[in-house]
């Protein structure tokens, strides 16, 4: 059974331009978290979305934002991008519903320059 | 007062003792618990998860939780050099959100 897909592994952006993440959960999977990981802050959460609808989000800006496919995978969109960005950007899968344990993708190195 | 709450370490053990590893969290209202290993470069991996009081024994790992006192903690028996890493304590509060400590630094001395 294959793991949580994240793509691209490494991405190096300019201050005020925008990204986009992709992430494609384990088959059968249909809650996708975001965190952003970075040495300081720690793991931090972003959003959970279920059946495509996006339930809880962190306290980020309004930069950041993410939806979900029928297929599961989702993405998430980071716009105008700051330097205080650069991150490792993960995201987790879910059987779902509710409370289940949550698979790592291998994660996304965002640098912002 | 952060959600979760771990000492960040490092904590170092000699191989072969018990590591102890301890957590704590503010919401009340928190459901499922969660422990996950990240070494260095990688991401977490998830290791054990406990949802009610007591034990939860996994090989040489066992998660103990106490709700009243809003404690969490794991165990690692016959630790061993590739223990060595950071443990994340993760804890779901029921609303759709998994909240992850900072993590301790575990080191297994040979």
């Amino acid at each position: 059974k294959a793991g949580v897909t994240q793509t691209p592994r490494y991405l190096i952006k300019t201050r005020g331009q925008q990204v986009t993440l992709s992430c494609s959960p384990i088959s059968g999977h249909r809650s996708v978290s975001w965190y952003q990981q970075t040495p300081g802050q720690g793991l931090q959460f972003l959003f959970e979305y279920f059946s495509e609808t996006q339930r809880n989000k962190g306290n980020f800006p309004g930069r950041f934002s993410g939806r979900q496919f029928s297929n599961s995978r989702s993405e998430m969109n980071v716009s105008t991008l700051e330097l205080g960005d650069s991150a490792l950007y993960l995201c987790a899968s879910s059987p779902g519903p509710v409370n289940t344990e949550a698979f790592f993708g291998q994660g996304t190195r965002l640098t912002v320059v | 007062q952060k959600e979760v709450e771990q000492n960040s370490g490092p904590l170092s053990v000699p191989e072969g003792a018990i590591a102890s590893l301890n957590c704590t969290y503010s919401d009340r209202g928190s459901q499922s618990f969660f422990w996950y290993r990240q070494y260095s470069g990688k991401s977490p991996e998830l290791i054990m998860f406990i949802y009610s009081n007591g034990d939860k024994e996994d090989g040489r790992f066992t998660a103990q939780l106490n709700k009243a006192s809003q404690y969490v903690s794991l165990l690692i028996r016959d630790s061993q050099p590739s223990d060595s890493a950071t443990y994340l304590c993760a804890v779901n509060t029921g609303g759709f959100k998994t909240i992850f400590g900072a993590g301790t630094r575990l080191f297994v001395k040979a």
